[in-house]
């Protein structure tokens, strides 16, 4: 049992670039998240998904797209880089919301660090 | 005034100390609580839920007060290996259940 893996750990990208993050879980998870961290400004929600075929806005989602095409999986795409974008991109899954600690625990990739030049 | 806010430290405390964070929150429709841990470049990790009639986990206890809406972390005995950075968590009802981070807390326990 992996739990949430992110795929890759580090990247450099050139401005105008473009890639793409790949997070998978294996805990048949409905909710999956893409967040970005940067100093003194905390988790930051880009996109999100609460089931397979489906995703949402979050509180930044501009210059990123995404995909859950399956449930295990959750794509975040940059499809041209910015400096802005520089940052760790972590993602994370949980159950669901039952509102309780047993469906609500999110659980958390090990990050992407990610430099735009 | 942002939904979920906390006090960014950072708290600098001795070896053995007790030490309390606090985290408020503004929507008075929120259900869930929970503190989180994040170590310096790590993915941030479950500490604790937060429930209504507080718990408690060996050196840590966690409380909600849902008047004055806010959730507090007590840490007693406070070791070298608690240093970290502490995240509330609140999640609200009402819409589609997504969990809000506070910016975190900054610990530092020295010897």
């Amino acid at each position: 049992n992996a739990g949430v893996t992110q795929t890759p750990k580090f990247r450099v990208l050139k401005t105008g670039q473009s890639m793409t993050l790949l997070c998978a879980q294996d805990m048949n998870h409905e909710y999956m998240y893409w967040y970005r961290q940067d100093p003194g400004m905390g988790l930051r929600l880009i996109h999100y998904s609460v089931g397979e075929g489906t995703t949402a806005k979050g509180e930044v989602p501009d210059g990123y797209n995404v995909s859950r095409l399956k449930k295990q999986n959750f794509l975040l795409g940059l499809e041209s880089a910015a400096p802005s974008q520089t940052s760790v991109y972590f993602c994370a899954s949980s159950y669901g919301a039952g509102l309780a600690e047993s469906t609500d625990t999110q659980y958390f990739g090990p990050g992407t660090r990610l430099t735009v030049l | 005034r942002k939904e979920v806010e906390q006090d960014p430290g950072p708290f600098n405390v001795p070896e053995g100390a007790t030490v309390a964070f606090n985290c408020t929150y503004s929507n008075s429709a929120s259900q869930s609580f929970f503190w989180y841990r994040q170590d310096c470049r790590k993915e941030p990790k479950l500490l604790m839920s937060v429930y209504s009639s507080g718990n408690e986990d060996g050196r840590f206890t966690a409380q909600l007060n849902r008047a004055s809406q806010y959730i507090s972390l007590l840490i007693r005995d406070s070791k070298l290996s608690d240093s970290a950075t502490y995240l509330c968590v609140v999640i609200s009802s009402g819409g589609s259940y997504i969990p809000t981070f506070g910016r975190g807390t900054s610990l530092i326990v020295h010897p």
